[in-house]
C-alpha cells in the first residue's frame, strides 16, 4: 500500500523567511496530493492541493511542487508570518475512492 | 452551509465501556472517512463509508471497532470494550464524491481511564 514520508518533523524560521516541507510517496499510481494545516486542538484544514497532471500550483504565499518521476512533492511558504505556526500534513491518494494516506506532520514555528 | 459536525467533542470512558462517536457530513456529501490521530502523530485512515455501505475498512482494527453510515442520520464509529490505547482524537471527514476534497470535522477526543 501507499506510504508517505514527511520531513522535517520540526521547522523553526524567522518571520519573513521561507519554509519548505518535503514529502515522498511510494505508490506510483497516486495522483492527488493535498496539504493540510492543523492548529493546536483544531481540525485539519486544506490549504492547497495538486493533481498529478500539474507540476506546480501557487496560491498567494503558498506553493506546491510535484515531481512524479522522483515521487516527491513539496510545500513552500514564503514571507512566513507568526500565524503560519501550526502542524502541516501532506497526504497522497492513489485513486478516487481510496483513502488519503498522511505523513506524520511537520511542526512549523515562526518567530517574530 | 454547516461544516462537518462531530459529537461529542470530548468523551471519557472507563476501560471496558463502549464509546460511540458521531459524524454528520456536510450537506450534500455522501462520502465519510474516519481517521485516528494519536498524540504528536499523523492521521491514520480507519474506514471509508458511503450511505449504507462500507467501501474500505482496511484501517480498522479487526476487533472491537465498527462503523456505519445509515440511510438517515449520522455516521457512527463504535468502539466496544475500550482500552487505554484507544485514547486518541478521532476525526471524520466528508466529501461530495470520491475524488473530491475532504473536509474535516472538529474531532472527538476520547480519553480512556
Amino acid at each position: 500500500g501507499e506510504n508517505v514520508e514527511q520531513h522535517p518533523s520540526t521547522l523553526s524560521v524567522q518571520e519573513g523567511d521561507s519554509a519548505v516541507i518535503k514529502c515522498t510517496y511510494s505508490d506510483s499510481a497516486s495522483n492527488y496530493f493535498p496539504w493540510y494545516k492543523q492548529e493546536l486542538g483544531k481540525r485539519p484544514q486544506l490549504i492547497i492541493d495538486i493533481r498529478s497532471n500539474v507540476g506546480e500550483k501557487k496560491d498567494q504565499r503558498i506553493a506546491v511542487t510535484l515531481n512524479k518521476t522522483a515521487k516527491h512533492f513539496s510545500l513552500h511558504i514564503t514571507e512566513t508570518q507568526p500565524e503560519d505556526s501550526a502542524v502541516y500534513f501532506c497526504a497522497a491518494r492513489a485513486q478516487a475512492g481510496t483513502a488519503l494516506i498522511f505523513g506524520k506532520g511537520t511542526t512549523l514555528s515562526v518567530s517574530s | 452551509n454547516a461544516g462537518v459536525m462531530q459529537n461529542p467533542r470530548h468523551l471519557v470512558r472507563r476501560r471496558g465501556q463502549e464509546a460511540r462517536l458521531r459524524c454528520s457530513p456536510m450537506k450534500g456529501h455522501s462520502h465519510v472517512y474516519w481517521y485516528r490521530q494519536l498524540p504528536e502523530e499523523g492521521l491514520k485512515f480507519m474506514v471509508y463509508l458511503q450511505k449504507e455501505n462500507i467501501i474500505d475498512e482496511s484501517g480498522m482494527p479487526k476487533e472491537r471497532f465498527s462503523a456505519e453510515f445509515p440511510k438517515e442520520g449520522p455516521s457512527i464509529l463504535r468502539i466496544q470494550q475500550v482500552v487505554r490505547g484507544d485514547s486518541a482524537a478521532y476525526f471524520c471527514a466528508s466529501s461530495e464524491s470520491s475524488g473530491e476534497e475532504q473536509f474535516f470535522g472538529p474531532g472527538t477526543r476520547l480519553t480512556v481511564l
